[in-house]
């Protein structure tokens, strides 16, 4: 079993749509990390998150401690959010665990 | 991203041939890490190091070798280049989890 799963795999949605990506992890962690790739592309990290919630820009970025979980929202999705969004739960010991990735495709 | 660059970009080599890839970073991280990301799977981790000649091996180390003699440099040696190894192939650096974590532009091998 992973020790991070990712919900969905693959999310098609119609541009203006909200989406939730969702991250459950079963490690005990310092921080969780969401993270972005485009084809082809590097990987950047958008989010970190200790505790509560962050926004930046049309994302939004929620954990739970107590559950173990965290969501990644989008408003008003655009084709130019079309990546691959993968969810990383960092440990104490600053290792990571990575979740498969929820490849993102927004249609215009 | 302009604090860690990873070379080459790209490599088609032959199997049996050994391979080195590079990881450069300006950012005086203390941890470095070597991934490879493949369909299927996300990504793995390879070798990591927690300071200059520090290093451990992660999930997926067989076949690989690392070294780190400058804070700056990591290098990813596959001795013996099989074909089970084409894949691509990302760096990353971090401070601490809680700092944040960056990426290197990702290096595709292939071997033939």
């Amino acid at each position: 079993k992973n020790e991070v799963e990712q919900s969905p795999q693959n999310l098609t949605a119609q541009e203006g749509e909200f989406i939730t990506i969702n991250c459950s992890y079963s490690v005990g962690i310092s921080a969780l990390h969401w993270l972005q790739q485009h084809p082809g592309g590097g990987i950047v990290s958008l989010f970190m998150l200790s505790s509560g919630k962050k926004k930046h820009g049309r994302l939004i970025a929620t954990i739970n401690i107590q559950e173990k979980h965290s969501s990644l929202h989008i408003t008003a999705s655009h084709p130019r959010d079309s990546a691959v969004y993968i969810c990383a739960a960092a440990n104490t010991g600053n290792q990571f665990y990575f979740g498969t990735g929820t490849s993102l495709t927004v249609i215009p | 991203d302009a604090g860690i660059t990873q070379s080459p970009r790209h490599k088609v080599t032959e199997t049996g041939t050994p391979v080195t890839l590079r990881c450069h970073q300006t950012e005086n991280h203390r941890y470095m890490y070597w991934y490879r990301q493949d369909p299927g799977h996300g990504l793995r981790l390879i070798h990591y190091s927690y300071g200059v000649k520090d290093t451990d091996k992660g999930e997926v180390s067989d076949g690989y070798s690392v070294s780190r003699s400058k804070t700056e440099d990591f290098l990813l040696t596959l001795e013996s280049a099989t074909s089970s190894q084409t894949s691509v192939y990302f760096c990353a650096i971090s401070e601490t989890a809680v700092y944040g974590y960056t990426f290197g532009s990702g290096t595709r091998l292939t071997v033939v």
